[in-house]
């Protein structure tokens, strides 16, 4: 049973590239989550969706960063116009959505560098 | 404003001492409490989780003592071992809202 895939594992862009991220959650798994870990710190909640649903998107910024879970296929978050700010660690987290269910199972992470 | 606040920020212990790492919250809403294990380069994996009904939970090495009146809950790993080294994250969570809180990590090393 495959875990929570993300790819690609590194990514370096420099200023002003677009960065795209992929997650695709656990098998059975309908609700994705993507969070940000800066160095040396806890992650931060991101954004929340559901298949063709942003749920949440309270912890994204304002401009430059979307996201998507499409009706086939993996989760997208896209980065327009990078900037270094940008350098970190992205990680996808997936549940079964069911109403009782609070666990989310991260995947590897995407580790970008703006260079 | 931070919703988890978690210390210490690093931690030593020698092989077979206890490991204690604490966490406090302020949103008395929150009702899912998970600790995860992050080892470098790796993402975060669930180690164990406490809903506030309970006061303790300890799955092997691993428990979770939680203090509701205090807001406080924290991790203990008995016999600590160097495979143990890791950074570990506290985490809050409320039903219908599904995104977590992390506290900042702790940075710990089982020394030999």
């Amino acid at each position: 049973n495959a875990g929570v895939m993300q790819n690609p594992r590194h990514l370096v862009r420099r200023r002003g590239q677009e960065a795209r991220l992929r997650c695709s959650p656990m098998k059975g798994h309908s609700h994705v989550y993507w969070y940000r870990q800066l160095p040396e710190e806890g992650l931060k909640f991101m954004v929340y969706l559901q298949k063709e649903n942003i749920i949440d998107e309270s912890g994204m910024p304002k401009e430059r960063f979307s996201a998507e879970f499409p009706k086939e296929g993996p989760s997208i978050l896209r980065i327009q116009q990078v900037v270094r700010g940008d350098s970190a660690a992205y990680f996808c987290a997936s549940s079964p959505g069911q109403a009782s269910s609070y666990e989310q199972y991260f995947g590897p992470g995407t580790r970008l560098t703006v260079t | 404003q931070q919703q988890v606040k978690q210390s210490p920020q690093s931690l030593i212990v020698q092989k077979g001492g206890i490991s204690i790492i604490n966490c406090a919250y302020e949103n008395t809403a929150f009702d899912y409490f998970p600790w995860y294990q992050q080892f470098p380069g790796k993402g975060p994996a669930l180690l164990i989780a406490i809903r506030p009904d309970v006061s303790e939970k300890k799955e092997g090495r691993f428990t979770i003592s939680f203090n509701k009146s205090a807001k406080q809950f924290s991790l203990h790993i008995m016999d600590s071992q160097p495979g143990d080294s890791a950074t570990y994250f506290c985490a809050a969570s409320m039903l219908g809202f599904n995104k977590f809180y992390f506290g900042s990590g702790t940075k710990l090393n089982v020394k030999p």
